[in-house]
């Protein structure tokens, strides 16, 4: 089966400085998607980024972007220039070919002013 | 468009009482889920459906049961409530093919006493 692993619980950075969340997955499958949704307070989940296995290139919205290591069945999230705006729980997530999304426990983001 | 939405917003049962949580999405998407977020934790697919009239298990179904009444609604019932099912529970949307993205709704507050 598969699993997503988010290891910092938590994780602090200072307003304009970058940040890295990590996330490591297992699977045995080939083709798949990974996601990286924000929860603010509002608990509405909102989509960051997203990346398909297939793809090499790191994808990139924005301030955002991801390192994605498909051997080593890791996806971080970079975010750069944080803002105080940026402060909520980030979920890494998967998706594989049963469509069917499985989530890490997440990363409370605090930024410092 | 209003996306998805869920209500209501906030419940309180007591043991052993009944509810329906209601969910309505107006993106003529084919595939709707509901998933559960309890403390600590990510998201957890509770069901599913990939189109009208057809309905699966995710991986935490037991003391649930749904309904997909038409292409819009997809409504999750709970027959006799235990404290266990105390959760936020969110419903979410998606075109229906493989590489399309899910479309959350703000959630539902249950709390069972």
């Amino acid at each position: 089966a598969q699993t997503v692993t988010q290891s910092q619980p938590e994780m602090s950075v200072q307003e304009a400085e970058t940040v890295t969340l990590s996330c490591t997955y297992d699977t045995s499958e080939s083709d798949y998607y990974l996601f990286w949704y924000k929860q603010p307070p509002s608990r509405q989940m909102i989509l960051v980024i997203r990346q398909e296995a297939y793809k090499q290139q790191n994808a990139t919205e924005n301030r955002f972007s991801v390192n994605f290591q498909k051997a080593a069945k890791s996806f971080s999230l970079k975010i750069s220039d944080s803002q105080l705006g940026d402060a909520a729980m980030y979920f890494c997530a998967y998706r594989g070919r049963d469509d069917k999304i499985i989530f890490g426990k997440g990363t409370r983001l605090h930024i410092l002013p | 468009n209003a996306g998805v939405t869920q209500t209501p917003k906030f419940q309180v049962l007591k043991t052993g009482q009944s509810m329906t949580l209601q969910c309505a999405q107006d993106m003529n998407h084919n595939s709707m889920y509901w998933y559960r977020q309890d403390p600590g934790m990510g998201l957890r697919l509770i069901y599913y459906s990939a189109s009208e009239g057809t309905t699966d298990k995710g991986e935490v179904p037991n003391g649930y049961n749904v309904s997909r009444l038409n292409k819009r609604e997809f409504s999750l019932r709970l027959e006799s409530a235990a404290p266990s099912q105390t959760s936020v529970y969110f419903c979410a949307s998606k075109r229906g093919e493989y590489q399309e993205t899910q479309y959350f709704g703000p959630g539902t507050r249950l709390l069972v006493l």
